[in-house]
């Protein structure tokens, strides 16, 4: 199975920052990385896939990088709102696998 | 608009089974796969498997072979996923989701497993 490896565990930021959530894969998993939000009490959400792609509806101050092995989600001028859990998951190969979750919290 | 229901929070025994449902409105029901994720109290994702709606076929992730089966209704766009032989370690909150990338989620199925 591919190892997804997410960094931070925890990020603490104040609203309007920026910031980079890390996820790497333990083999190339060309494009196909995709990251998600949860939060209490909500569906989760969608916000980027392969890699790049920002999935409709979601907000320009989130975008994905990265291809291969390594991968950044990152979050420009943070809103109350983002504050929350994100996954990376990669969708190249069975079994699809999770990163462990960064804890995105209100410094 | 798009919408995963899924079935309420369940009481099991250890030892029993359970079948929960995910029904979905506002798409065709056959043209995207549903997906079901496991997640543990506090802990990460884990992809169960898939099926496939039109076609009935199924991918199970090798872990939950065994564990888990998957069916559909087409006639009420309704999937199901059934758990058997449950344990401690079943106590978890089960999405489903659909498509390859799991663009809609539903609100989840809270499964506690105890005696």
């Amino acid at each position: 199975d591919v190892q997804m490896t997410q960094s931070p565990y925890n990020l603490a930021a104040s609203p309007g920052e920026s910031v980079s959530i890390n996820c790497k894969a333990s083999k190339s998993i060309s494009k196909y990385l995709a990251w998600y939000q949860q939060k209490p009490g909500k569906a989760n959400k969608l916000l980027i896939y392969d890699g790049s792609t920002l999935q409709s509806g979601i907000p320009s101050r989130f975008s994905g990088s990265g291809s291969g092995t390594d991968f950044t989600l990152t979050i420009r001028s943070l809103e109350p709102e983002d504050f929350g859990l994100y996954y990376c998951q990669q969708h190249n190969e069975y079994p699809y696998t999770f990163g462990a979750g960064t804890k995105l919290e209100l410094k | 608009q798009v919408q995963l229901q899924q079935s309420g929070a369940e009481l099991v025994k250890p030892g029993s089974s359970v079948k929960m449902s995910c029904k979905a409105s506002g798409y065709t029901f056959t043209s995207y796969y549903i997906y079901w994720i496991k997640q543990r109290p506090g802990q990460g994702l884990e992809w169960i498997g898939r099926i496939g709606p039109g076609s009935g076929d199924t991918n199970y992730n090798e872990k939950f072979k065994g564990k888990a089966t998957f069916t559909v209704d087409k006639s009420s766009s309704t999937a199901y996923m059934q758990l058997s032989s449950l344990t401690p370690e079943d106590t978890a909150v089960y999405y489903c989701a659909r498509a390859t990338v799991f663009d809609y989620w539903g609100q989840g199925v809270m499964v506690t497993v105890s005696s």
